[in-house]
This record gives C-alpha cells, structure tokens and sequence, in this order.
C-alpha cells in the first residue's frame, strides 16, 4: 500500500501571504495525485487531480506541482476562506489512500 | 450535482446497519460511485468501489468480508451493508462520485455518523 506524508502537520500564516504544502509518497504514483480541501463541519471538496489540474470554480491562488514521489500544493495569496485543512490523496489502480492533511490556521 | 448520506446510527459491537446515498443531478448509472470514512477530528479512509453497472466491486481490507457496497441505477441510490460492525468503524460516511478521468472523487455528500459502541 502507497503512503502519502504530508507536511507540516500545521501551517500558521496570515491572510496574504503564501502557503507551500508537501505531500510524499511512499512510492511513485504516476503523478496521480489530488488535493482536497475540509473546512469544520463539511465534507472534503476536490480542488486539484492529476497533480496540477484545478477542478472546476477553484480559483487560480491554487497551483499543483510535483512528480513521481514529491508533490506540493500552494496557495499564492491566502483568502480568509482558505483556512482549512488540506489531505492529498492517490489511486494506486482502484484503491486509494489519503494523507494525514495539513491543517492551515491563521496566525 | 448532489448527493445525500442517510442510515448512520448508533449500533452494538457485532451489529449490522445499512447506509443509503440518493444522487440527483447527474447520470448516475454511468457513474463509478465510493465510500469515504472518517473517524471524526482524524483523517480520511477510503471504503469501496462501484462501477456504474456494478461490474466490479473494491473493498479496503479493514472492511473486506463485512461489508458490501450495491447500487440501484433505477433509483439513483447507493447503499454500504455493514455487518459484524466493530468499535473501530465508528466514522462519517461519506459517498462520493468517480470524476475527472476517473481517479477522483468529487463531489461528496454530506457524510453520515456511523457510532459503534456498547
């Protein structure tokens, strides 16, 4: 079964300013990877697959990157709504496997 | 698009409860469907696969030989049968749709609370 790390576990940042999330597997996944996005109280909501790609009304402060095994999400400019907690997710064939997530605060 | 969890209750170790999950707003017979659970204030598990005809069905080995996943395309409904239920399946329930080539789960309904305890 593929890994998926993420880091930090907490991310403290102000609105505006940029936020850098890491996501390792454990092996490669093919650059099939997505980030998803939970504020308290919802279910999670798809904002990035196959590494890079915004899924549809996600705005463009979103960027995916990476390959093989390192993948990171960023948001170029904070918005209040933004904080939340962010889980990467892969599918190795028909099972997939989420990361731990990295909860972003405001500081 | 919308999809809408019902069934969570609370239930004995080694009791059985079926999930419900109705899916308007799409065509849902040619959707792939899933189950996501999450232990709450913890991290996401996935559960089981569908595909849109039922060809093929996936489990997470925690589940594996306990629950089963089916579906109704007459019905645009989704169910999870959870037997011999243990403390640790206590989570929110999650159904979500196959997107974006596939790989991808999106959207996801609201989730239903699933306690397992004595």
């Amino acid at each position: 079964e593929i890994v998926l790390t993420q880091s930090p576990a907490t991310l403290s940042l102000s609105p505006g300013e940029r936020a850098t999330l890491s996501c390792r597997a454990s092996q490669t996944v093919n650059n099939y990877l997505a980030w998803y996005q939970q504020k308290p109280g919802q279910a999670p909501r798809l904002i990035i697959y196959d590494t890079s790609t915004r899924a549809t009304g996600i705005p463009a402060r979103f960027s995916g990157s990476g390959s093989g095994t390192d993948f990171t999400l960023t948001i170029s400019s904070l918005e209040p709504e933004d904080f939340a907690v962010y889980y990467c997710q892969q599918r190795n064939n028909w099972r997939g496997t989420f990361g731990g997530g990295t909860k972003v605060e405001i500081k | 698009v919308q999809l809408v969890e019902s069934g969570g209750a609370l239930v004995k170790p080694g009791g059985s409860l079926r999930l419900s999950c109705a899916a308007s707003g799409f065509t849902f017979s040619s959707s792939g469907m899933h189950w996501i659970r999450q232990i709450p204030g913890k991290g996401l598990e996935w559960v089981s696969a569908i595909a849109p005809s039922s060809s093929y069905k996936y489990y997470a080995d925690s589940v594996k030989g306990r629950f089963t996943v089916s579906r109704d395309n007459a019905r645009n409904s989704l169910y999870l049968q959870m037997n011999r239920l243990r403390d640790e399946d206590t989570a929110v329930y999650y159904c979500a749709k196959e997107c974006c080539g596939g790989n991808w789960f999106d959207p996801w309904g609201q989730g239903t609370l699933v306690t397992v305890s004595s």
